[in-house]
């Protein structure tokens, strides 16, 4: 079964410092990998997914995070920090068609809350 | 193109009453997976639909049911509630094993 394990629950930077929120998964095939956040009573947004192709992904509002398959990794980066970018984000694992019989089900990590200092 | 939308936004419910909470998925989508996230947690998958029927399910009791109508639009009914049932419910919609798209949930307090 797959898994996915946040490192750090909560995250704090300066505004205009580098973002760096980190994932691994546990999985014998390649997952779809993707990042979403969360504001405050509101649903999921997704920044960015991985598929298949180029290893690095670029997303929504200066997100990126690049796939390495050696570490089992798909860690979130952001080189400046903004105000607006608080929020809880979360990493996700999915299989596609590939996952038994639900079609794309995600498995969720715990999640990190980014706080951003001015 | 209307999004995902979720009814009610919040719900409070005493132990061991039912609830019903509804979602309408994407126009396009004939898939729609539900998640339970409780406070401090990422969300889990509950079960998912697709044309209809149930395609999959998580580690949740059978007292977790759920519909999807021929609209595509689903409900998600929990019986006996309980306290642990206190959770945001989340749905979300897509077309097969594409990009799940996410309501704003709902969020349920049992008492």
């Amino acid at each position: 079964a797959q898994s996915v394990t946040q490192l750090g629950s909560h995250v704090s930077v300066s505004e205009g410092a580098l973002v760096l929120l980190r994932c691994n998964y546990s999985s014998s095939v390649p997952p779809y990998l993707f990042w979403y956040v969360q504001y405050p009573n509101q649903g999921l947004q997704l920044l960015l997914k991985y598929t298949t192709g180029a290893t690095l992904v670029k997303g929504i509002n200066g997100f990126e995070a690049e796939f390495k398959k050696s570490e089992t990794s798909f860690h979130l980066t952001k080189p400046s920090a903004h105000m607006s970018d608080a929020a809880e984000y979360f990493c996700a694992v999915s299989y596609g068609n590939a996952g038994g019989t639900s079609y794309g089900k995600l498995t969720f990590g715990q999640g990190t809350i980014l706080t951003v200092h001015p | 193109e209307t999004g995902v939308t979720q009814s009610p936004t919040h719900l409070i419910k005493t132990r061991g009453q039912q609830v019903t909470l509804r979602c309408s998925s994407q126009s396009g989508h004939n898939t729609v997976s539900w998640y339970q996230q409780a406070l401090g947690q990422g969300p889990q998958f509950i079960f998912q639909y697709y044309r209809e029927e149930e395609n999959g399910r998580g580690n949740f009791p059978p007292r977790f049911s759920g519909l999807q109508f021929p609209n595509y639009s689903s409900e998600l009914n929990v019986n006996a509630l309980e306290l642990d049932d206190s959770a945001l419910y989340l749905c979300a919609s897509s077309r097969g094993a594409d990009e799940q798209f996410f309501g704003p949930g709902t969020r349920l307090t049992v008492l």
